[in-house]
């Protein structure tokens, strides 16, 4: 899968809105770009995913570059419950695995 | 809750020793991932079943097998344990064989296993 990348760790205040930023500047032109978290002792959940188009759902929405070589998650209100890894994937057609980067450790400040 | 069930949730072993972990995916999920989270390697994808059949492998040891049953459940069979296999274990769930790529994987708690 092509390469991501992303920022090690990010902070915010609590109620305030989350930009993460993730570059993938070799992606191909059919590769949906996907979100997931990884919340404190627990197993990666799904967040979002998208092509070309921002996509918005109830947890978070996501902004696509025109030129699709970077894509940003925004959760418009970081709650204490969204401090979690959150990892940038690529999706191909070469099959179905997901390959997992370092992915950003995001802290929620009270 | 994402539907996925894994057990145990802990198992602590020694070195040589073999350990079943076991997952049943989400109701009419086919498709059955295994992944390791190691603190040095991270998220990996070790190995994929679907409906029966092993479809895709990754890093995945020799010692290391699975298989998926007619119900569906799968279970990961770790051997010759090493201390290094320490990690969490995690499957994860999905509708298709190879999925779109829009296809989203459903993943279970996972199982921190302890070599010592």
């Amino acid at each position: 899968d092509a390469k991501t990348t992303q920022p090690n760790s990010m902070e915010s205040n609590e109620e305030e809105p989350v930009h993460l930023p993730c570059n993938h500047s070799t992606i191909s032109g059919t590769d949906y770009i996907h979100w997931y978290r990884q919340l404190p002792s627990q197993g990666p959940e799904y967040v979002i995913h998208g092509l070309t188009s921002n996509v918005n759902n109830r947890m978070a929405s996501l902004a696509i570059a025109e030129d699709r070589k970077s894509s940003t998650l925004i959760l418009h209100r970081a709650t204490l419950r969204d401090a979690a890894v959150y990892y940038c994937i690529l999706k191909e057609t070469s099959g179905s695995r997901l390959t997992f980067g370092e992915g950003t450790q995001l802290t929620v400040n009270p | 809750d994402s539907g996925v069930t894994q057990t145990p949730k802990h198992l602590i072993t020694a070195t040589g020793q073999r350990v079943t972990l076991r997952c049943s995916p989400r109701s009419g999920d086919l498709s059955v991932y295994w992944y390791q989270q190691s603190l040095d390697q991270g998220l990996q994808f070790l190995i994929q079943y679907y409906n029966g059949e092993e479809r895709a492998k990754g890093n995945i040891l020799e010692r290391f097998s699975a298989q998926q049953f007619p119900d569906l459940h799968s279970e990961l069979n770790l051997s010759s344990l090493e201390l290094g296999d320490s990690a969490l274990y995690f499957c994860a769930s999905s509708v298709a064989e190879r999925g779109g790529k829009q296809e989203t994987q459903y993943f279970g708690p996972g199982t921190r296993l302890l070599v010592l």
